[in-house]
């Protein structure tokens, strides 16, 4: 299994650009997530995944976009990016929302 | 409004120590928490669950407790080992948001 993957590894954009960034896993996992950390602030929830074609807000979802067709991808699009966006992106995919959460490798975005 | 409060200061502590992290909590009332380890660079990897119904919960080195009195988790690593140095996240769980929120954190570092 590769676990939860996700590309880029690392991307630059211009304010105003749109992107999206990519989530798979391989685990058949129900619930899925986005999170972005920042120095200080540890991880905030952006949008998540209660299956496919269910995905709710978090705690900072403005200018993010999430959509769930299938079971194993979760992209997350930026709409029109801005420096407040410079952050690293993780994924995260489990069983259920309370089970341990298996996380991706991270993205990280610079927004200039 | 609700607050995950982890210790921002970094924990310095001598080999063979027992480190111990700090986890308060206001305005849950979690079914569930999860301590996590994150290395520089890398995405977080779950450690243990501790249930509210559960006192402590121990694997190999690692042992938590959840006072839900003192809506607190306490996070030991004993024996410690220079390996061990990371930075150390707790999530909470609550089922009436059926989302998992993270502290920001607390970086360990142990010394030789």
């Amino acid at each position: 299994n590769a676990g939860v993957t996700q590309t880029p590894k690392f991307q630059v954009l211009k304010t105003g650009q749109s992107m999206t960034l990519q989530c798979a896993q391989d685990m058949n996992h129900e619930y899925m997530s986005w999170y972005r950390q920042d120095p200080g602030m540890g991880l905030r929830l952006i949008h998540y995944s209660v299956g496919a074609g269910i995905t709710d807000q978090g705690e900072v979802p403005n200018g993010y976009n999430v959509s769930r067709s299938t079971t194993e991808d979760f992209p997350l699009r930026l709409l029109s990016a801005a420096p407040s966006q410079t952050s690293v992106y993780f994924c995260a995919s489990s069983p259920e929302t309370s089970y341990e959460q298996y996380f991706g490798p991270g993205t990280r975005l610079t927004v200039t | 409004s609700q607050k995950i409060e982890q210790n921002s200061e970094a924990l310095n502590i001598q080999e063979g120590k027992t480190a111990t992290l700090t986890c308060n909590y206001t305005n849950y009332s979690p079914a569930y928490l999860q301590w996590y380890r994150q290395d520089p660079g890398r995405g977080p990897v779950f450690l243990l669950l501790i249930r509210e119904n559960e006192k402590e919960k121990r694997k190999e080195r690692l042992k938590v407790t959840f006072d839900t009195t003192l809506k607190q988790s306490l996070f030991h690593i004993t024996a410690s080992q220079p390996a061990d140095s990371a930075t150390y996240l707790c999530a909470l769980f609550s089922g009436g948001y059926n989302k998992l929120i993270f502290g920001a954190g607390t970086r360990l570092a142990v010394h030789p």
